[in-house]
């Protein structure tokens, strides 16, 4: 079955704790994303990768590091964590090539920092 | 990416057609018409995109204004499970791959 997974789904750290979720697809997907999805401000964009060892800021990078070192996986690392760092957070990935792929996105991790 | 314009909220009785509309006034020739859902504790899901043609899947229908200013998601037989956030996005061609989204509109599907 095709899909993209992450983990954990659930997470509770304190301030400073550096934590990493983990984010998988099984599609052969060149592009990848993360999302953080907040009240009010619905899903803004943190990082991307157009494929291995390629990937830039999207729209709110700040506190927030990614790696493309396989095609598969592309983990969001929060080296310090704070308390506005506390949401809901998406992966997508979708493929390159033809115009307008559809994006997959999984199926979220909860993060509360403390 | 133009912005769009979409309804808070809405509300469909089961088994009944619902009628999602969206404005795109400032949407270049290009740019496509795309549609997400997020279902409650889910992530955003791929439901329809189209051009300038009305498109069908097996989801649901895109209908497009001729002039492109506007267009509307169409649920044929509202379910339940249809019960969802719907977001409509505007999206350029060939080297974009980051969506926008708005606050999108909650539907809410009264048995």
């Amino acid at each position: 079955e095709a899909q993209v997974t992450q983990n954990p789904r659930y997470l509770i750290t304190v301030t400073g704790k550096k934590l990493t979720v983990t984010c998988s697809q099984n599609m052969n997907h060149e592009y990848m994303s993360w999302y953080r999805q907040d009240p009010g401000l619905g899903l803004r964009q943190i990082y991307y990768s157009m494929n291995v060892e390629v990937t830039d800021k999207g729209d709110v990078p700040e506190g927030y590091k990614v790696s493309r070192k396989e095609k598969r996986n592309f983990p969001l690392i929060l080296e310090s964590p704070s308390p506005n760092q506390t949401s809901l957070y998406f992966c997508a990935s979708s493929s390159i090539g033809t115009i307008q792929e559809t994006q997959y996105f999984g199926p979220g991790t909860r993060l509360l920092v403390l | 990416d133009a912005k769009t314009t979409q309804p808070n909220s809405m509300e469909s009785n089961e088994e009944e057609p619902v009628h999602l509309p969206c404005n795109h006034s400032t949407i270049s020739g290009t740019d496509y018409i795309h549609w997400y859902r997020q279902l409650p504790s889910q992530g955003p899901e791929y439901v329809i995109h189209g051009l300038t043609s009305n498109v069908n899947n097996r989801m649901a229908s895109l209908a497009i204004a001729e002039d492109r200013k506007s267009s509307t998601l169409i649920l044929h037989r509202a379910t339940l499970r249809d019960a969802a956030v719907y977001y409509c996005i505007s999206h350029p061609g060939a080297g974009s791959y980051q969506l926008t989204f708005g606050k999108g509109t909650k539907l809410s599907v009264i048995p």
